[in-house]
């Protein structure tokens, strides 16, 4: 089936660092991904919708200047926490569509930032 | 904003019982589907229902559908340890043609051996 992962796994910085996160579609091709994050025993929160060659669509109340997101490629998307805080930390999930015509989409491992 | 409601938040079984899960949600939507979510991992998708069926099977869960009332539910049957997990409804909007996903906060289930 069809698989997306994410790299890191984890990852521990320390305050007022940037850290880049990957999200990969690994056998097919994603024009749309979407970024999530997790707070603890809280739901998925719908972070921005990253588009293939433009620019990404944040949700309201999150800092674009702070979560940068590249869409550089079919299968690869990034996101970069620039000047990372503590309250940063999360649970980081990707997405992408594998099949737009039933809706289908695949989840990414995830990514656990913490931020010293 | 958050629409999707899961009910109840947490729930602990035995091995073999059968496990009931609720979802409602306040607007119109395209589908209802129903993910789980091992501890500290990302989401694998169980199943989808669109607005237009009632009722969707994939072997040991059953998945309704009331839009009439707004409200989903995820039966798992037999249950078995390894079904311990957390499961999160999420629906599809119709407004403004979007695709995202707007997800509940989970249940936390919880299959004893």
């Amino acid at each position: 089936g069809a698989v997306v992962s994410q790299h890191p796994s984890r990852v521990i910085c320390k305050s007022g660092t940037s850290v880049k996160i990957e999200c990969r579609s690994l056998d097919f091709q994603a024009t749309t991904m979407f970024w999530y994050r997790q707070f603890p025993k809280k739901s998925l929160m719908l972070m921005a919708t990253s588009n293939e060659g433009s620019k990404a669509t944040y949700e309201q109340g999150v800092e674009k200047d702070k979560f940068l997101i590249n869409h550089a490629s079919l299968t690869l998307s990034t996101l970069t926490v620039t000047s990372a805080h503590p309250e940063d930390s999360s649970f980081y999930i990707c997405s992408a569509f594998y099949d737009r015509e039933i809706s289908e989409q695949y989840f990414g491992p995830g990514t656990r930032l913490t931020v010293t | 904003s958050q629409q999707g409601e899961e009910d109840p938040q947490a729930l602990s079984i035995q091995e073999g019982e059968n496990a009931t899960m609720n979802c409602s949600y306040k607007t119109s939507i395209n589908n209802l589907q129903w993910y789980r979510q091992n501890s500290g991992r990302g989401l694998v998708h169980l199943i989808l229902i669109r607005s237009n069926e009632r009722e969707k099977h994939s072997g040991r869960l059953r998945v309704t559908l009331d839009t009439s009332k707004k409200s989903s539910s995820l039966l798992i049957t037999a249950s078995r340890a390894a079904d311990t997990a957390s499961y999160f409804c999420a629906t599809e909007d119709i407004q403004g043609g979007s695709e995202k996903l707007v997800f509940g906060k989970g249940t936390k289930l919880t299959v004893n051996p």
